[in-house]
């Protein structure tokens, strides 16, 4: 069965680093997300990603966030400078119906990759 | 997208049925129910969705209330490997157009064997 993967499965970083986190979606799809989950907390929605450009993003989202598909298969979450608070567990998503489409827009996710600032 | 109100956490038996809950009182009429879930250190995972009928998958059955302010995930015999967090969520999908999904707190339900 076709699955999102991410890499690295944990990524330890100086503050202030930057750092890039890699999604390979399933092959098919064309709706591209990001997720974050601070631990015990909620899963927060980051940035929605479409025909190379962004189609939302949250407040989270700030000037230190960027995505990029730098090919046909990759889909990656830049952070610029990091902070401790953006230690998190951040998961990439892919759907392969568009959301104002139809109701159907089941979206599957990745293992994650754990970030670690120190 | 609308609020949804979920129990905290829940517990079963192996094997037997489970009724998660969920409350969405101001759920509008385009809005549609999702239901995910997320095991343990794993990324939340599609279970079911719904807009009125009551809907049936191989994972789970979903019951909506005729006036649509409930909803509940039914597992027909819950295994060890349903204990998980499961989220209830609505979205519209026409005027969600990033198609966030708004994830909240959940219910989390344990099993015992």
């Amino acid at each position: 069965e076709p699955e999102v993967t991410q890499t690295p499965s944990h990524q330890v970083t100086q503050m202030g680093q930057e750092v890039i986190l890699r999604c390979v979606p399933i092959s098919n799809h064309l709706y591209f997300y990001w997720y974050r989950q601070i631990l015990g907390q909620k899963v927060e929605f980051l940035v929605s990603f479409y025909n190379n450009e962004i189609s939302e993003k949250s407040e989270i989202f700030d000037d230190q966030f960027s995505v990029e598909r730098p090919d046909g298969s990759n889909f990656t979450l830049k952070i610029r400078s990091t902070k401790l608070e953006d230690s998190a567990m951040y998961f990439c998503a892919s759907s392969e119906v568009g959301p104002g489409l139809a109701d159907y827009n089941e979206q599957f996710f990745g293992p994650g990759t754990r970030l670690t600032v120190l | 997208d609308a609020k949804t109100t979920q129990p905290n956490s829940m517990e079963s038996n192996e094997e037997e049925p489970v009724h998660l809950p969920c409350n969405h009182s101001t759920i509008s009429g385009t809005d549609y129910i999702h239901w995910y879930r997320q095991l343990p250190s794993q990324g939340p995972e599609y279970v079911i969705h719904g807009l009125t009928s009551n809907v049936n998958n191989r994972m789970a059955s979903l019951a909506i209330a005729e006036d649509r302010k409930s909803s509940t995930l039914i597992l027909h015999r819950a295994t060890l490997r349903d204990a998980a967090v499961y989220y209830c969520i609505l979205r519209d999908p026409f005027y969600n157009q990033g198609g966030k999904l708004i994830f909240g707190q959940g219910t989390e339900l344990s099993v015992k064997p």
